[in-house]
């Protein structure tokens, strides 16, 4: 247990449903990221949260749609998705310090399949 | 620019081998240096970390020296057991970003 919960754990979904995958974290951090993991693939950095306000946008296309209403909680609203967006998304969260960020602490990771 | 360069996987070794997982990194500054531990199904975890250069971080019994002058952080265990099979992941924080390795895949076979 880390600290950090995602929900749901899994999710299978078709290209022209929308779904939102959930993110809180216990931790009292104030930084909070998305991340892409594929199979054979380098962890993706896709979005970054610093006290409410993105930071960070590597690109994602505008399907994915991030909202952070606080700092405890983090959104993926997904919308139109492709099967190749199929991967396991993981929620992160960090303490930022003024000068660095202390180490991250992940969540569990949701599965998506997009059919 | 910044980014982190470990061994290719997979590895495959016997209960109670030796391991050694290296770790190489490119900076500005003085970056944090971190181990993270992926089991199947699961998000990755915190190994062990090290904060500045000749640091040692350890866990369960992994360790990792954080060495400036050869830009490294290689990962060891003296005796690895079954329960270690896992991914593991190399990674650096330098001010406000962080970069991760590639991962290594570790299989321990009784």
């Amino acid at each position: 247990e880390t600290g950090v919960t995602q929900t749901p754990r899994h999710l299978v979904m078709g290209m022209t449903n929308k779904k939102s995958l959930k993110c809180e974290q216990h931790l009292g951090h104030n930084a909070m990221y998305w991340y892409k993991q594929s199979a054979k693939k380098p962890l993706e950095l896709m979005f970054v949260y610093n006290f409410k306000e993105q930071t960070e946008n590597n690109s994602v296309p505008s399907r994915f749609s991030p909202e952070c209403p606080n700092s405890s909680h983090l959104f993926l609203h997904l919308h139109t998705l492709q099967p190749e967006d199929s991967a396991l998304y993981l929620c992160a969260s960090s303490q930022w310090t003024g000068a660095t960020y202390n180490e991250q602490f992940f969540g569990p990771g949701t599965r998506l399949t997009v059919l | 620019g910044n980014s982190v360069t470990q061994m290719e996987g997979p590895v495959t070794l016997s209960e109670e081998a030796f391991l050694t997982i290296n770790c190489t990194y490119t900076a500005t500054g003085y970056p944090s240096l971190f181990w993270y531990v992926q089991y199947p199904g699961e998000g990755l975890q915190l190994l062990l970390k090290a904060t500045k250069a000749d640091d040692k971080g350890s866990n369960k019994g992994f360790e990792a020296t954080y060495r400036k002058e050869t830009t490294s952080f290689h990962l060891e265990k003296g005796s690895v057991q079954v329960s270690d099979s896992a991914v593991y992941f190399c990674a650096l924080c330098t001010g406000n970003q962080f970069y991760f390795g590639t991962g290594t895949s570790l299989t321990v076979i009784p």
